[in-house]
């Protein structure tokens, strides 16, 4: 059962453009959403996170949304660089329960 | 600096071979974990631990076992190595509470197994 879907294993888009990366959730307990970035041979980093409590939370280039009655969160990538090229995976959790549940990933290409 | 390391970050082994993949972390971090993430991307719980003396498996069922006998330290042991356990082994640790409930991921360690 996988609580955490994304749905794109791929996505390509063009240099300065906007990258929109999608991931869904079905258990209604999480309340907490995070994102990391994973490079080839080296561990996941941690990019940025949004509490329940909020629909949006901005880092710099980076931006992420939450739709609570959806189930949905987006981060969204403006203006993609090609540095920015990686996989991305969407992870939640239940702040009691303190265990991290990721998604599949998304393989994001920035292309020049 | 606090951090959190893993050795080694590549080790090519021969089948039946006794190997140990080490982690260590210097953040006084009381939870650590284990993922194996193959070609495919996913990344897969393998052990947790949420403190000294405490381990247990996760949800991808494994050969390897762990050991957690010092807050700092979580190793993975496979006594018997098999290609069949080439992958990619991801450590990180978390810290109950405080604001940021994510967790902190070492390099990592490739493994391949002939």
């Amino acid at each position: 059962d996988q609580q955490v879907k994304q749905n794109s294993p791929s996505l390509s888009v063009q240099e300065g453009r906007i990258s929109i990366l999608n991931c869904d959730y079905t258990n209604s307990m999480f309340d907490y959403f995070l994102w990391y970035k994973k490079y080839p041979a080296e561990g996941p980093t941690f990019l940025i996170s949004i509490s329940s409590i909020k629909d949006k939370n901005e880092d710099g280039r980076f931006t992420v949304f939450l739709n609570k009655s959806a189930k949905h969160l987006s981060l969204h990538i403006v203006p993609s660089q090609p540095g920015d090229s990686a996989v991305y995976f969407c992870a939640a959790t239940a702040r009691e329960a303190q265990k991290l549940v990721f998604g599949q990933g998304t393989r994001l290409t920035i292309n020049p | 600096e606090a951090d959190i390391y893993q050795t080694p970050r590549y080790l090519v082994i021969g089948t039946g071979k006794k190997i140990t993949l080490e982690c260590s972390q210097t953040m006084g971090h009381d939870k650590m974990y284990w993922y194996q993430q193959d070609p495919g991307m996913e990344l897969h719980l393998i052990h947790y631990s949420y403190g000294v003396n405490s381990t247990e498996k996760g949800d991808l069922s494994s050969e390897s076992t762990v050991s957690r006998i010092r807050t700092e330290h979580f190793p993975l042991t496979l006594e018997s190595a098999r290609p069949s356990h080439t992958s990619q082994y991801l450590c990180a640790s978390s810290r109950t509470g405080g604001q940021n409930y994510g967790y902190t991921f070492g390099s990592g360690t490739r493994l391949t197994v002939v």
